[in-house]
């Protein structure tokens, strides 16, 4: 078991451009969640998925963020139309259910000029 | 609604000292409380948890007990070691014994100096 892989980690894109992440999740995990983190604060809760449901959105999660997880196993979030604000670390974590605790990607870094 | 107030850093010790992070949570109903850490250049990994009143989590050293009279949760450490130099994450889920939509503090700074 190699853990929560990321890719990219790192993506520097300009604005108004589409950029999407990919986060495998350690096998046979069904839950899977996306959190953003920005400089100096701890993680904020976006999304998380129970196989391939997508069970809550945050509200942070704007009309230009999309997440899937098509056959429940990897995930990919996609902003559209980036902006400025939307620079961060994008964390990808999972669990065996519910009763479990998460266990974290390495992130992906975006930085949107 | 629910949320995690840690205390402010950066602290710094000196090698053998003893640390406490003091973290305070607000929540309805009965959370689950966790503490991670996130070594330089790394992602977030699980340290300790707590699912519910009075339960001690504790690795490598570091413990933490879910007080719900205080409604906090700090992280303890007898003796620091360079390396457990990173930052230090207080949780919470607001499912009792579980592991969801974890909220989380700002985070503390640790620097040990050998």
């Amino acid at each position: 078991d190699t853990g929560v892989s990321q890719n990219p980690r790192h993506k520097i894109t300009k604005r108004g451009q589409n950029v999407t992440f990919r986060c495998d999740p350690i096998s046979e995990h069904n839950r899977l969640y996306w959190y953003r983190q920005t400089l100096g604060q701890g993680p904020e809760f976006l999304t998380y998925f129970q196989n391939e449901a997508q069970l809550e959105k945050s509200r942070l999660l704007s009309d230009r963020f999309s997440a899937e997880r098509p056959k429940g196993s990897f995930s990919t979030l996609e902003i559209q139309r980036t902006e400025q604000g939307d620079s961060a670390m994008y964390l990808c974590a999972s669990s065996h259910g519910v009763q479990e605790a998460q266990y974290f990607g390495p992130g992906t870094r975006l930085l949107v000029l | 609604g629910n949320s995690v107030t840690q205390m402010e850093g950066p602290v710094t010790l000196s090698e053998e000292a003893f640390l406490t992070i003091n973290c305070t949570y607000t929540a309805t109903g009965y959370p689950s409380l966790f503490w991670y850490v996130q070594y330089p250049g790394e992602g977030l990994q699980l340290l300790l948890k707590a699912t519910k009143a009075d339960d001690k989590g504790s690795n490598k050293g570091f413990e933490a007990t879910y007080r719900k009279e205080t409604t906090s949760f700090h992280l303890e450490k007898g003796s620091v070691q360079v390396s457990d130099s990173a930052v230090y994450f207080c949780a919470l889920s607001p499912i009792q014994g579980g592991s969801e939509k974890l909220v989380f503090g700002k985070g503390t700074k640790l620097t040990v100096n050998p």
